[in-house]
């Protein structure tokens, strides 16, 4: 199945630093989204991104759209120990609009 | 609360056993997705049914198998369990098929197979 792979793997990171991770695909994306994961629950959405270049802020986190359409990354800032858990990001490939892939996820955690 | 429903949300069974995970999808929502996450996995998408009829298919094994009913509810079944089938199972639901990407996720199925 289609890679979307996630860096890096995992994070270790003190209160109120900046976050920085990165998607990216062999395939073109239509589609990017960010999702998190707190411990124990299910995912949830973040952001959504539809457009190449698109640039999109929910409170702290701004995620873009890789202007090659293979690629998003996704900035927390000012992280606070709330942010702890693994955030995926997900899409839907240019070659197959029915199919939606999440990538490995990104585990980070948030030293008070 | 996403407003998607998982029962159960523990079960512990014995290798060669079946077991069946029910999820409920948001009202309104005739998407229902199946995901597979082990332990410090990603997810990884088994197969999706739109309004009772099956719309797209992962890597599901064939001892797996699934159905979305009339009145929307979804089951995963699990057959023949392995060791290697303990893992989350989560449940999403969406309005609409292909749809916009964003999912409801419910809290999951946590399969323990000994």
């Amino acid at each position: 199945g289609q890679q979307l792979n996630q860096s890096p793997q995992s994070m270790f990171i003190q209160e109120g630093e900046d976050v920085s991770m990165n998607c990216t695909s062999s395939s073109i994306f239509n589609t990017w989204l960010w999702y998190k994961q707190d411990p124990g629950e299910g995912p949830v959405l973040l952001i959504a991104l539809y457009k190449a270049g698109e640039l999109t802020s929910n409170g702290r986190l701004t995620a873009q759209f890789g202007i090659t359409r293979k690629d998003s990354f996704l900035n927390i800032s000012a992280s606070i120990p709330s942010d702890v858990g693994i955030y995926f990001c997900a899409g839907h490939p240019y070659y197959n609009f029915n199919k939606f892939y999440f990538g490995s996820g990104t585990k980070l955690n948030v030293k008070p | 609360d996403s407003g998607v429903t998982q029962t159960p949300k523990h079960l512990i069974t014995a290798t060669g056993q079946r077991v069946t995970l029910r999820c409920s999808p948001r009202s309104g929502d005739l998407s229902v997705y199946w995901y597979q996450q082990s332990l410090d996995q990603g997810l990884q998408f088994l197969i999706q049914y739109y309004n009772g009829e099956e719309r797209a298919k992962g890597n599901i094994l064939e001892r797996f198998s699934a159905q979305q009913f009339p009145d929307l509810h979804s089951e995963l079944n699990l057959s023949s369990l392995e060791l290697g089938d303990s893992a989350l199972y989560f449940c999403a639901s969406s309005v609409a098929f292909p749809g916009t990407g964003e999912l409801f996720f419910g809290e999951g199925s946590r399969l323990t197979v000994l």
